[in-house]
């Protein structure tokens, strides 16, 4: 089974410029994260999506960062203007959804490599 | 007050040691708890995966969770060079997202 794909794995930019990351998720997977781990730190959640639809974006900062899933499997994760601050790993991770309507379960999650962005 | 908490080390032990790492946790709502181990510049890979409170062995790595005290423990027995990483613990309630400790960096010397 292939695991999470994202690109690019590096990325540099100077602040204020714009950026883009890209993951696809484990096949079939209907629930994909996406992570923010600065050095030193834990990864924590920016946004999840179920299929097409955002469960939990509350972490996201809504004024720069913005983040799509058009066809439920596919996601990028754009920051406009990025700050010095942004600068972290940015990991995607995906987790198959196996519930009867209204029943919630919870499955591993997997995690990409992460896209290492550093803001000059 | 932090969700999870881990001891970020670092933790260094020789070859064969007998390794315990360890975290608490606030929220007792959480009912899932996993440890993910993360090598330099990859991403978290899932090493343990629990549910309620108990312990479940998988080969060299054994895991505890304690709900009364709120307390995730994961043990490595004979541990060996390739295990030197950073160890993540982790909970949540179902469907959600991950709480992530800071990770506990291990160097297992030969």
């Amino acid at each position: 089974e292939a695991g999470v794909a994202q690109s690019p794995r590096y990325k540099i930019i100077e602040k204020r410029q714009s950026v883009a990351f890209w993951c696809n998720p484990i096949s079939g997977h209907a629930t994909l994260y996406w992570y923010q781990q600065i050095l030193g730190q834990g990864p924590k959640l920016l946004i999840q999506f179920q299929n097409n639809g955002v469960v939990d974006d509350s972490q996201l900062p809504k004024d720069r960062f913005s983040a799509e899933r058009l066809k439920g499997v596919d996601s990028t994760l754009k920051i406009q203007p990025a700050k010095l601050e942004d600068s972290a790993v940015y990991l995607c991770a995906s987790s198959p959804l196996e519930a009867a309507p209204g029943l919630i379960s919870n499955q591993p999650q997997h995690f990409g490599d992460g896209t290492r962005l550093s803001i000059l | 007050q932090k969700e999870v908490e881990q001891d970020p080390g670092p933790l260094s032990v020789p070859e064969g040691a007998i390794v315990s790492l360890n975290c608490t946790y606030s929220n007792s709502a959480f009912q899932y708890f996993m440890w993910y181990r993360q090598y330099s510049r990859k991403g978290p890979e899932l090493l343990m995966y629990t549910y309620s409170s108990g312990n479940k062995e998988d080969g060299r790595f054994t895991a505890q969770v304690d709900k009364s005290s709120k307390y995730i423990s994961l043990f490595i027995r004979d541990s060996q060079p390739s295990d030197s990483a950073t160890y993540l613990c982790a909970a949540n309630q179902a469907g959600t997202a991950l709480i992530f400790g800071k990770g506990t960096t291990l160097s297992v010397s030969s």
